[in-house]
């Protein structure tokens, strides 16, 4: 089945411990990207990928950090989470490259930092 | 940069009725994509419209891409409780890279039965 996973979907942290949430895709896809969505503030790009150690900001990338070693990975790594990085986030890739083709989204990872 | 609005931010409806949200950019988009998020779910995709003007039909959803491709809008005829969620509008972030996907806020659905 077609997929792409996230992990761990539900994790509460603490501030300054570094965390890494996994994100893999079975579907040979080329683009990646990482999202974060908050309450009134939608949708927002942390960092996308175009392909294999290929990778560049988004809207809101201070606080992240991502790697692109293989092409179904794509991990998004909080090296210190504070409060303010407590989210919902979301890990999608594409065919094409993200702005003309369907993403297909993770199931979520809600983070919780205290 | 780039903005993507969309209005209204929330909609309640009786079962049975209409429902439009509507999308508008800052800039012109090459194109725009629609997402649908259920309550506790992720976005799916929808629908994504290229041309000036185009008009692309889903069972009971009508989606419309502006003549100036600054604006779209979705319309659900004779809603039903599986309606319900949030729908996001997406279009390419204008200038730079064009890979990065700028979402609206969203609008929210709920249906009363």
């Amino acid at each position: 089945e077609a997929q792409v996973t996230q992990n761990p979907r539900y994790l509460i942290t603490v501030t300054g411990k570094k965390l890494t949430v996994t994100c893999s895709q079975n579907m040979n896809h080329e683009y990646m990207s990482w999202y974060r969505q908050d309450p009134g503030l939608g949708l927002r790009q942390i960092y996308y990928s175009m392909n294999v150690e290929v990778t560049d900001k988004g809207d809101v990338p201070e606080g992240y950090k991502v790697s692109r070693k293989e092409k179904r990975n794509f991990p998004l790594i909080l090296e210190s989470p504070s409060p303010n990085q407590t989210s919902l986030y979301f890990c999608a890739s594409s065919f094409e490259t993200g702005n003309t083709g369907e993403l297909f989204f993770g199931e979520g990872s809600r983070l919780t930092v205290l | 940069g780039q903005q993507v609005m969309q209005i209204p931010q929330y909609q309640h409806v009786q079962e049975g009725e209409d429902f439009t949200t509507y999308c508008n950019s800052s800039t012109t988009l090459s194109n725009i994509q629609w997402y649908k998020q259920r309550p506790g779910g992720h976005p799916v995709f929808l629908i994504q419209l290229v041309k000036s003007g185009e008009v692309k039909k889903q069972k009971r959803l009508t989606f419309q891409f502006g003549e100036a491709k600054k604006n779209s809008s979705l319309h659900i005829t004779a809603t039903q409780t599986t309606d319900v969620g949030t729908y996001f509008c997406a279009g390419p972030s204008s200038g730079g890279s064009n890979y990065k996907l700028t979402f609206g806020k969203g609008t929210l659905l709920t249906v009363n039965p």
